[in-house]
């Protein structure tokens, strides 16, 4: 069985600063990607970010960037700039490559982030 | 392009009643989808997994008989959730897993509320 915690339930940032949220996980198998997913009030679930566990180098897109650390389990996610439309919940996800739990994504319990003007 | 539809958006029953949700993958084939549940402030919670022309597979504690899944094309997975009572009143979201990248595409997710 693989788990994914998110240790912090609310986060909050000034517009146009910058803000990480914490993500820990817990997998047997050796091949398998992590993910930030956002979901706004919309309730529609966006990707965000996305790393393969095999590549060392950190995922970045635009202002969204990932420290991921395999051998601590973390995978954190940075978002530069931040904009009030970054307002949402955000999830951190773990998906097997391999074994019994193939394709299917296990999520943490998500992070609340609130971005003042 | 990845754009997965879901209907309806909102679906308001009375007890005993069975009601049906579509999700359909606009732009490309989904020989798997994934069913979820979501309460309130809460993460998503897996339900079932959908496969193209077979049986789905269903996580541990749900029941196979009150949450029906059909997966009968390539872009088409339907959740019939049979008899509903209050209980069953939720958030369920739909997502549609895209080639080799396992990425998971979602649905905007439905909210059913069971009088």
């Amino acid at each position: 069985a693989q788990t994914v915690t998110q240790s912090q339930p609310e986060m909050s940032v000034q517009e146009a600063e910058t803000v990480t949220l914490s993500c820990t996980y817990d997998t047997s198998e050796s091949d398998y990607y992590l993910f930030w997913y956002k979901q706004p009030p919309s309730r529609q679930m966006i990707l965000v970010i996305r790393q393969e566990a095999y590549k060392q180098q950190n995922a970045t897109e635009n202002r969204f960037s990932v420290n991921f650390q395999k051998a601590a389990k973390s995978f954190s996610l940075k978002i530069s700039d931040s904009q009030l439309g970054d307002a949402a919940m955000y999830f951190c996800a773990c998906l097997n490559a391999g074994g019994t739990s193939y394709g299917k994504l296990t999520f943490g319990q998500g992070t609340i982030l609130t971005v003042h003007p | 392009g990845a754009v997965v539809s879901q209907h309806p958006s909102w679906v308001i029953c009375k007890s005993g009643t069975s009601v049906k949700i579509e999700c359909r993958s606009l732009d490309f084939q989904a020989t798997t989808m994934f069913w979820y549940r979501q309460f309130p402030k809460q993460s998503l919670m897996l339900m079932a997994t959908s496969n193209e022309g077979s049986k789905a597979t269903y996580e541990q504690g749900v029941e196979k008989d009150k949450f029906l899944i059909n997966h009968a094309s390539l872009t088409l997975s339907t959740l019939t959730v049979t008899s509903a009572h209050p209980e069953d009143s939720s958030f369920y979201i739909c997502s549609a897993r895209r080639g080799f990248k396992n990425i998971q595409y979602f649905g905007a997710g439905t909210r059913l509320s069971v009088l």
